[in-house]
């Protein structure tokens, strides 16, 4: 069965402290995955997609790394305004309009 | 660039009632939009796949006769919840993928309709 799981569930910060969230996923066959960042009441904002083992993003304090069992997001020297939940989801190579959603990490980071 | 948007953003309705939401691309032409919704700390379950011009496919679980969705353009899908119950009450969010062949696995999301059934 198709899985992802994100964690931690939720993660508190010191403004500067940095650290990694971590997405790990067993699918039959990964066509690419995908982080997004969600804040409250609001739909999720599109991040990065990496599509092969060994593939890295960035775009300011985030990069996001992928391997063949798991991604991770990491969130260096966070600030204040990266406070929000981070999703990741898997789009699966053999059913093209299906992408199953991690439950997220809810990210606080404190000034 | 890619741009979606939904409306109402917030909609108060009684048991009983019909509501509809709207989802639009504002930049781009969709191949297909997509309808999710959020229960509150969890994560987004999709309800529904529709392609313009064609009939929505719906994820198990997901009654095809209470929420209604008409893909009338390639920038407009629409949802209606009908009969609606207070169990009915979420947060609906809609996706979009760009009909450009260099985006086309990637979805870009609207900011959400919030309904509460009374």
């Amino acid at each position: 069965e198709d899985q992802v799981t994100q964690s931690p569930e939720a993660l508190r910060l010191q403004e500067g402290e940095s650290s990694s969230l971590n997405c790990s996923y067993t699918v039959s066959g990964l066509r690419g995955l995908f982080w997004y960042r969600q804040d409250p009441g609001k739909g999720p904002e599109f991040l990065f997609t990496l599509y092969s083992a060994g593939e890295e993003k960035e775009k300011e304090r985030l990069k996001a790394t992928l391997t063949k069992k798991e991604s991770f997001l990491h969130i260096t020297a966070p600030k204040p305004e990266d406070s929000a939940t981070y999703l990741c989801a898997v789009h699966l190579l053999y059913n093209f309009n299906k992408f199953y959603f991690g439950s997220g990490t809810k990210l606080n980071v404190k000034p | 660039g890619a741009v979606v948007s939904q409306h109402p953003s917030r909609v108060i309705c009684k048991s009983g009632t019909s509501v509809k939401i709207e989802c639009r691309s504002l930049d781009f032409q969709a191949t297909t939009m997509f309808w999710y919704r959020q229960f509150p700390k969890q994560s987004l379950m999709l309800m529904a796949t529709s392609n313009e011009g064609s009939k929505a496919t719906y994820e198990q679980g997901v009654e095809k006769d209470k929420f209604l969705i008409n893909h009338a353009s390639l920038t407009l899908s629409t949802l209606t919840v009908t009969s609606a119950h207070p169990e009915d009450s979420s947060f609906y969010i809609c996706s979009a993928r760009p009909r450009s062949a260099g985006r086309s696995y990637e979805q870009y999301f609207g900011p959400g309709t919030r309904l509460t059934v009374t």
